[in-house]
């Protein structure tokens, strides 16, 4: 089975900074790779599928690159609503998550 | 509006089983898959398994073969859930999900609310 591994596990950062998770794949996936966000006590929330491509109504600070096994989601200016988790999932054949990165303002 | 409505909050005792549904409207159930994520309290999301209702094809993780059932009843656009003996680890809330696109794979942009599953003695 393919193993997503996200990093870091969680991270504080300052209103305005631009934030990068990193999600990387035990084998190729090719742009099967999706971001999702999840407010505390809130569903899952789709940002971006196909690696790189924004779901509908997403804000533009948020962005994701990458394809094979190394990808990476940014906030390019990270803002108070983004206080969340945000998951990296696959979705070729299998659909595994990633475990997680807690992001929190500093 | 596409929906995915899930059934309520459940508390149970070890050892009983359990069926939890995930209703889907707004769009044609049979064309599109429905997965199913378990979240345990303070952990992360983990994909458990996925069913087509069109032909109830079904796959599930490794680390839920053998332990859940899922299934589906396409006459009610109902997808299911299932437990024959829980255990207090299975405590947790469980979301449905439906794929961007019918008949692949895709990234979830439909999810249900959630169903809390609490399992104590």
């Amino acid at each position: 089975d393919i193993q997503m591994t996200q990093s870091p596990s969680s991270l504080s950062a300052s209103v305005g900074d631009r934030v990068t998770i990193t999600c990387r794949a035990s084998q190729g996936i090719s742009n099967y790779l999706a971001w999702y966000q999840q407010k505390p006590g809130k569903v899952p929330k789709l940002l971006i599928y196909a690696a790189s491509t924004l779901q509908s109504g997403v804000p533009s600070r948020f962005s994701g690159s990458g394809s094979g096994t190394d990808f990476n989601l940014t906030i390019s200016s990270l803002q108070p609503e983004d206080v969340a988790g945000y998951y990296c999932q696959k979705y070729d054949r299998a659909l595994t998550f990633g475990g997680g990165t807690k992001v929190e303002i500093k | 509006e596409v929906k995915l409505v899930q059934s309520g909050a459940e508390v149970k005792k070890p050892g009983e089983s359990l069926r939890i549904s995930c209703k889907g409207s707004g769009y044609t159930f049979t064309s599109y898959w429905i997965g199913w994520v378990r979240q345990m309290p303070g952990k992360g999301l983990e994909w458990m398994g996925i069913i087509y209702p069109g032909d109830s094809n079904i796959r599930y993780s490794p680390s839920f073969q053998g332990q859940v059932a899922i299934s589906a009843d396409k006459s009610i656009s109902t997808a299911y859930l299932q437990w024959s003996s829980l255990k207090a680890s299975d405590t947790a809330m469980y979301y449905c999900a439906r794929p961007r696109r019918g008949h692949d794979f895709d990234a979830f942009d439909i999810w249900g609310p959630g169903t809390m599953v609490t399992v104590s003695s």
